[in-house]
């Protein structure tokens, strides 16, 4: 049974930084492109950041709101994903998911999330 | 970037009732197109992908079609559990993986 646990979310004030977690099991992580999304209270789903497997490059993209301030990350050898927040924004507030990004040979897909874990920016 | 903009944004419906909502692309994305559903305090979970198919273990209620840039999602007789909020994703041109910004069904 593939698990995606999230952990590290918490309060922080504008301008601090938090590092996000995920650990994976149940499937071959090291082969797995991964991703967070974000949703903020009460609103939709924003794609954060992805980052291929080592096989496929381990090309990392974020998007544009958080580019420069954070980094999504891998080490294969934990199974586990982290994702770096850095000058947070109170607009970063956001319940923070951890997914597997699959490919269904028209576009990639997210599969397996985890629950979740919420990160509140506010002073 | 593309832009997804799905209708309606909510919609209230009866059990038994047949729905459709749809998204439409700010251009063309093929076939690139997922859809979505999301119960309050879940994650999201993927129910069409590829704009048609089925993923493994969604009811056979659930459907989806369309390419270019409008897509629909049908739910041919809507079950107490589907009352949700049902997003659209496009992967054609990635990254940004852009979401639609949801449709919350609700019971009538």
């Amino acid at each position: 049974e593939v698990q995606l646990v999230e952990s590290g979310g918490g309060l922080v004030k504008p301008g601090g930084s938090l590092r996000l977690s995920c650990a994976a099991s149940g499937f071959t992580f090291s082969n797995t492109w991964m991703s967070w999304v974000r949703q903020a209270p009460g609103k939709g789903l924003e794609w954060v950041g992805r980052i291929k497997s080592r096989t496929d490059g381990g090309t990392i993209d974020h998007a544009a709101p958080v580019n420069g301030r954070f980094t999504i990350s891998r080490d294969d050898s934990k199974s586990t994903l982290y994702l770096q927040m850095n000058s947070l924004k109170t607009e970063d507030t956001a319940l923070y998911y951890c997914t597997t990004l699959k490919s269904s040979g028209k576009g990639y897909y997210f599969d397996d999330w985890g629950r979740g874990t919420l990160v509140t920016v506010s002073s | 970037d593309i832009q997804m903009t799905q209708s309606p944004s909510s919609l209230s419906a009866s059990v038994g009732d047949r729905v459709t909502i749809t998204c439409r692309a700010s251009q063309s994305i093929s076939s690139y197109l997922n859809w979505y559903q999301q119960k309050p305090g879940k994650a999201p979970n993927l129910l069409i992908y590829a704009a048609s198919s089925l993923q493994s273990g969604v009811p056979s209620r659930f459907s989806g079609s369309g390419s270019g840039t409008d897509f629909t999602l049908t739910i041919s007789s809507l079950q107490p559990e589907d009352f949700a909020t049902y997003y659209c994703q496009q992967s054609y041109s990635t990254p940004p993986y852009t979401f639609g910004q949801g449709t919350k069904l609700e019971i009538k």
